[in-house]
């Protein structure tokens, strides 16, 4: 099976500022079409999980150009550019590619 | 785009429990669809997932021969059948629409509100 790891797993940030959250797999999430199959998802506080970025750098419908994926093979990434009170949440990648999926154990994202 | 799940309940370790998954707004039987859990506070938990093209079906292996996933197209909704509980299966419970091509899948783009599942005595 796929692992899925995140890094860090705790992540307080300025208002403003940037941020990065990694996520590596224990394979690679690469397709013979071309697509990593990896998605980013957010959850808020009492939510149910909203999808950020699929396929290693597509954002979804509705998603602030401040908040990019990049990344491919084993090695991912998940950028907001200026952080905002209302990206606090639970940030957590998942691999497609083979069953079962998979997610990381999440990124706590908080505003210092 | 709705998707609603019903069926959460507290159950006795070693009973069933049905969970439906109400979808409104788009074609259902166009995507494929997930069922994923979150137990009390922990991540995300992939359970099962159904295609949309020939309707197979994968399981994880914490559930596998004690869960299975359905659909009705002509009802637009979605089950899992939960068998033989146990007290790790007590999670709340989110169905998802995805897409996948043909055995990858990704782009769960909208989500239930969820519904708890308690396994106790």
């Amino acid at each position: 099976d796929i692992v899925m790891t995140q890094s860090p797993l705790s992540l307080p940030v300025t208002p403003g500022e940037p941020a990065s959250i990694s996520c590596r797999s224990n394979q690679s999430l690469l397709h013979n079409n071309g697509h990593n199959y990896l998605d980013w998802y957010l959850q808020k506080a009492g939510q149910s999980p909203q999808l950020l970025i699929y396929l290693g750098s597509y954002r979804a419908s509705g998603v602030p150009d401040r908040v990019s994926g990049s990344g491919s093979g084993t090695d991912f990434t998940l950028k907001i550019s200026r952080v905002e009170a209302g990206d606090v949440g639970l940030y957590y990648c998942m691999q497609g590619l083979q069953t079962p999926p998979a997610f990381g154990p999440g990124t706590r994202l908080d505003i210092k | 785009v709705q998707l609603l799940e019903s069926g959460g309940d507290l159950v006795q370790p070693g009973g069933s429990l049905r969970l439906s998954c109400v979808v409104s707004g788009f074609s259902f039987s166009s995507y494929s669809m997930i069922w994923v859990r979150q137990a009390p506070g922990k991540g995300l938990e992939w359970v099962s997932d159904i295609k949309s093209d020939d309707g197979r079906t994968s399981y994880a292996d914490s559930v596998k021969g004690r869960f299975t996933i359905s659909r009705d197209n002509s009802k637009n909704t979605l089950y899992l059948q939960m068998s033989t509980l146990r007290a790790e299966d007590t999670a709340v419970y989110y169905c998802a629409r995805g897409y996948c091509s043909p055995n990858a899948c990704y782009r769960y783009d909208y989500w239930g509100q969820g519904t708890l599942v308690t396994v106790s005595s």
